[in-house]
């Protein structure tokens, strides 16, 4: 049973415009989430992580939100860049130890 | 970049054959941790460690046993590879910090099994 889903296979964006990627989640008990970017026959990339006590973690153009009663969080990326083109995965751990990821959204920025 | 490597990066075995991957890690951190990769699926976990000798199960680990005898080299066995153990391989570490946890990727090794 999936824990962490996200329901996007795949977005598209114009280059400079905001992109919006999205992951739910269903068990309670996740206290940490991140995201990561994975380009192709690479591993993944860690992107940004937040923790369930705050709503909102910033680094440079990215941001995560986090709505622990919805169980829902998104990765905003602000402007989108050809080079963020990629698959994105949101993971999720009930303790920083053990993690689990969604099935991934494939973002592609169009110039 | 995180300094992980695995190896090998590619392999080509047959059913029945035991395989073992190398992961190695320069960054000293207490956590290593196996996933495998495959379509629709995401990123699985395996097994992990927490720690030099020890580990656990993670939500696939059927079929694969691990090892960590040093803190920077954790190993996956398939002890009898079969053609659903074909799949993209990868080795992560982290290190538990105060706040939000960060765990860093190797680059993967491509598994198959004929």
């Amino acid at each position: 049973d999936q824990q962490v889903k996200q329901n996007s296979p795949s977005l598209s964006v114009q280059e400079g415009r905001i992109s919006i990627l999205n992951c739910d989640y269903t068990n309670s008990m996740f206290d940490y989430f991140l995201w990561y970017k994975k380009y192709p026959a690479e591993g993944p990339t860690f992107l940004i992580s937040i923790s369930s006590i705050k709503d909102k973690n910033e680094d440079g153009r990215f941001t995560v939100f986090l709505n622990k009663s919805a169980k829902h969080l998104s990765l905003h990326i602000v402007p989108s860049q050809p080079g963020d083109s990629a698959v994105y995965f949101c993971a999720a751990s009930p303790t920083g130890n053990q993690f689990y990821f969604g099935t991934g959204t494939s973002l592609t920025v169009i110039p | 970049d995180a300094g992980i490597t695995q190896s090998p990066r590619h392999k080509v075995t047959e059913t029945g054959t035991p395989v073992t991957l190398r992961c190695h890690q320069t960054e000293n951190h207490r956590y290593m941790y196996w996933y495998r990769q495959d379509p629709g699926h995401g990123l699985r976990l395996i097994h992990y460690s927490y720690g030099v000798k020890d580990t656990d199960k993670g939500e696939v680990s059927d079929g694969y046993s691990v090892s960590r005898s040093k803190t920077e080299d954790f190993l996956l066995t398939l002890e009898s590879a079969t053609s659903s153990q074909t799949s993209v391989y990868f080795c992560a570490i982290s290190e538990k910090l105060a706040g939000a946890p960060e765990q860093y990727f190797g680059p993967g090794t491509r598994l198959t099994v004929t």
